[in-house]
């Protein structure tokens, strides 16, 4: 079965450029999540889109900005990096209407590292 | 607000010995609730999950969770660990049933095993 699909799987930066991380949801999933892990963390809420709308927000910085696009694949833009923002990225899916909306399917990540 | 707290950031079993993983759930209304197993460098992959049917809930490799309401937890429990079983696990609810609710994790459970 298709699964989550996040591009690049790993992307390495230097302070202050800017990143921008793709993620493909699962085909007929409407809703696409966010979540940054840090080195040794669990995993903490960023941002979701359902219908291309934005859904909910959590700990996501200023500098970073998401969207979801008419064929709900979602790109997280992340600027002005600082060494801190190294961390595993997670997008998830889920689609409206499955027995519980809130099961979401995790793609493999994007590790980026900022030097 | 919801979160969960693992009661037990590392634990090592023996291989072919029970093996038991503490979660506790604070939550205001009747939540749906996780178990995602990572294993190092691997995306989060879900075991289990209770979304208010039946209370026993069991997922996959073996594992089960059983759903108190009185006692507000959520322990993952399998009767005989295997080496590949080592991996970090996380206990997760989410609030509310709709679309684009954010996953609230747990710090995770290290589980070691030893043969």
């Amino acid at each position: 079965a298709a699964g989550v699909i996040q591009s690049p799987r790993h992307l390495i930066k230097e302070k202050r450029e800017t990143a921008t991380l793709k993620c493909y949801p699962i085909p007929r999933h409407d809703t696409v999540y966010w979540y940054q892990q840090g080195p040794g963390q669990d995993p903490q809420f960023l941002i979701s889109f359902y219908e291309k709308m934005q859904s909910d927000k959590g700990s996501i910085p200023d500098r970073f900005s998401a969207q979801q696009f008419s064929d709900y694949h979602s790109e997280l833009n992340m600027s002005s990096l600082e060494l801190g923002d190294s961390a595993l990225y997670f997008c998830a899916s889920s689609l409206v209407g499955m027995p519980s909306y809130n099961e979401q399917f995790f793609g493999p990540g994007t590790r980026l590292t900022v030097l | 607000a919801q979160s969960v707290t693992q009661l037990d950031s590392h634990v090592s079993v023996s291989e072919g010995t029970p093996v038991l993983l503490r979660c506790n759930y604070s939550s205001s209304y009747s939540p749906s609730l996780f178990w995602y197993v990572q294993h190092p460098n691997k995306g989060l992959q879900l075991l289990l999950k209770y979304t208010s049917a039946a209370t026993l809930v069991k997922g996959i490799n073996g594992f089960e969770a059983e759903f108190k309401k009185s006692e507000t937890s959520f322990h993952l429990t399998k009767p005989s660990a295997h080496m590949s079983d080592a991996a970090e696990y996380f206990c997760v609810v989410s609030e509310l049933d709709q679309a684009g609710t954010a996953l609230i994790f747990g710090k995770g459970t290290t589980l070691s095993v030893s043969s």
